[in-house]
């Protein structure tokens, strides 16, 4: 089966400046996640969609960051405006439900000068 | 809230030794799911445990559940040099519904 797909592969932006990251799912998995990884450490939940739904947005910074999953296939995270802590590596993954686990895609690799 | 920590944050052992990682959680899990990141990949899924006191192997990796259902191990038999990454252990936050908080993960060097 085709793994989850993301794009861009890497990304170089000035602070203050907007971005997007794509992610296309496993076909026919429910359950989407966007999850931020620092340098170092373990992956942070950003959002977890359930088909178009959003199920956990506890830990996503509103004020900048924004994610939508139309039609419960495709997911976009954007960050607007981008600082300097936002440098990490942007990973997507999906699973076929809630609780089943997690398929992760290559990542984004942000980096924000 | 939930935390999920793991111990050694990093290990280097010569190739033919074994290795051991602990994860202990704050809150008692439905489940535990170990994955593994190469160095400059993407975390890999390797097993889920649900039961308490669970035992599973695979080939030289052993993962144990605790009693408790707070804490998990995994032990890797006579390392080799494709050992080599980070191993993280998550929880589900909340219940069984998802939400997997990953714990800030062990890694491993093998020197050949």
């Amino acid at each position: 089966e085709a793994g989850v797909a993301q794009s861009p592969r890497y990304k170089i932006i000035e602070k203050r400046q907007s971005v997007a990251f794509w992610c296309n799912p496993i076909s026919g998995h429910a359950t989407l996640y966007w999850y931020q990884q620092i340098l170092g450490q373990g992956p942070k939940l950003l959002i977890q969609f359930q088909n178009n739904g959003v199920v956990d947005d506890s830990q996503l910074p509103k004020d900048r960051f924004s994610a939508e999953r139309l039609k419960g296939v495709d997911s976009t995270l954007k960050i607007q405006p981008a600082k300097l802590e936002d440098s990490a590596v942007y990973l997507c993954a999906s699973s076929v439900s809630g609780n089943s686990p997690l398929h992760f895609g290559n990542g984004t690799r942000l980096t924000v000068t | 809230g939930q935390q999920v920590m793991q111990i050694p944050q990093y290990q280097h052992v010569q190739e033919g030794e074994d290795f051991t990682t602990y994860c202990n959680s704050s809150t008692t899990l439905s489940n535990i799911q170990w994955y593994k990141q190469r160095p400059g990949g993407h975390p890999v899924f390797l097993i889920q445990l649900v039961k308490s006191g669970e035992v599973k192997k695979q080939k030289r990796l052993t993962f144990q559940f605790g009693e408790a259902k707070k804490n998990s191990s995994l032990h890797i038999t006579a390392t080799q040099t494709t050992d080599v990454g980070t191993y993280f252990c998550a929880g589900p936050r909340g219940g069984n519904t998802g939400k997997l908080i990953f714990g800030q993960g062990t890694t491993l060097q093998v020197k050949p």
